[in-house]
């Protein structure tokens, strides 16, 4: 079974910070997904990746499949990014389910 | 639809009582996967469907949850003699295919309370 844990659990920055959560696995995946989820309860899937990196506005993603550890970043961080960030990864093709972390729950103030 | 549509948004039962719960996937996507959120973040994988057979079944606390996907009608997830610690949100998420270069699309969760 993964082992899927998120670091820090809890973070407070202040506007314009650059925001880095951290995700590590122990079980070698297929691919890897970060989630957001928002202060109402809705999710929203953020990236999937399975390698490398990838960019969406000012969000980032990176993935290092030797070391089984995903980081999100967050770039010049705004109050509407305060959520909770939950890291989720697949093992098999996909249908067999995501396993999922706690979540990182950011909150950005003003 | 564009979007994944769970019904009802909130369910109360009393304990012993029987919830059901809906899911309407993304059209044209042909995997669907149930998730239940007990406590905040805590997420557990139940099940997963491929059109309407089971994919992968092995989170289903299978004496009293049981799932369909139907041609042509939504899925949905039943709980027999609900217990209080079946109290959580639960989740509906669709992708075109079961494939990990797939996104997911999530729905926004039913709320069951059993009280």
């Amino acid at each position: 079974k993964n082992e899927v844990e998120q670091s820090p659990q809890n973070l407070t920055a202040q506007e314009g910070e650059f925001i880095t959560i951290n995700c590590s696995y122990s079980v070698g995946i297929s691919a890897l997904h970060w989630l957001q989820q928002h202060p109402g309860g809705g999710i929203v899937s953020l990236f999937m990746l399975s390698s490398g990196k990838k960019k969406h506005g000012r969000l980032i993603a990176t993935i290092n499949i030797q070391e089984k550890h995903s980081s999100l970043h967050i770039t010049a961080s705004h109050p509407r990014d305060s959520a909770v960030y939950i890291c989720a990864v697949e093992e098999g093709g996909g249908a067999d389910g995501l396993t999922f972390g706690k979540g990182t729950h950011l909150i950005i103030q003003p | 639809g564009e979007e994944v549509a769970q019904t009802p948004k909130h369910l109360v039962r009393g304990e012993g009582q029987k919830a059901k719960l809906y899911c309407a996937p993304i059209k044209g996507h042909s995997y669907v996967f149930w998730y239940q959120q007990v406590l905040k973040n805590e997420f557990k994988f139940l099940i997963s469907f491929q059109n309407e057979n089971v994919f992968d079944e092995t989170g289903m606390p299978k004496e009293r949850f049981s799932a369909k996907c139907l041609p042509n009608s939504p899925c949905s997830l039943e709980i027999q003699a609900t217990k209080l610690e079946d109290s959580a949100v639960y989740f509906c998420a669709s992708s075109h295919s079961g494939r990990f270069n797939s996104p997911l699309h999530f729905g926004n969760g039913t709320r069951l309370t059993v009280t």
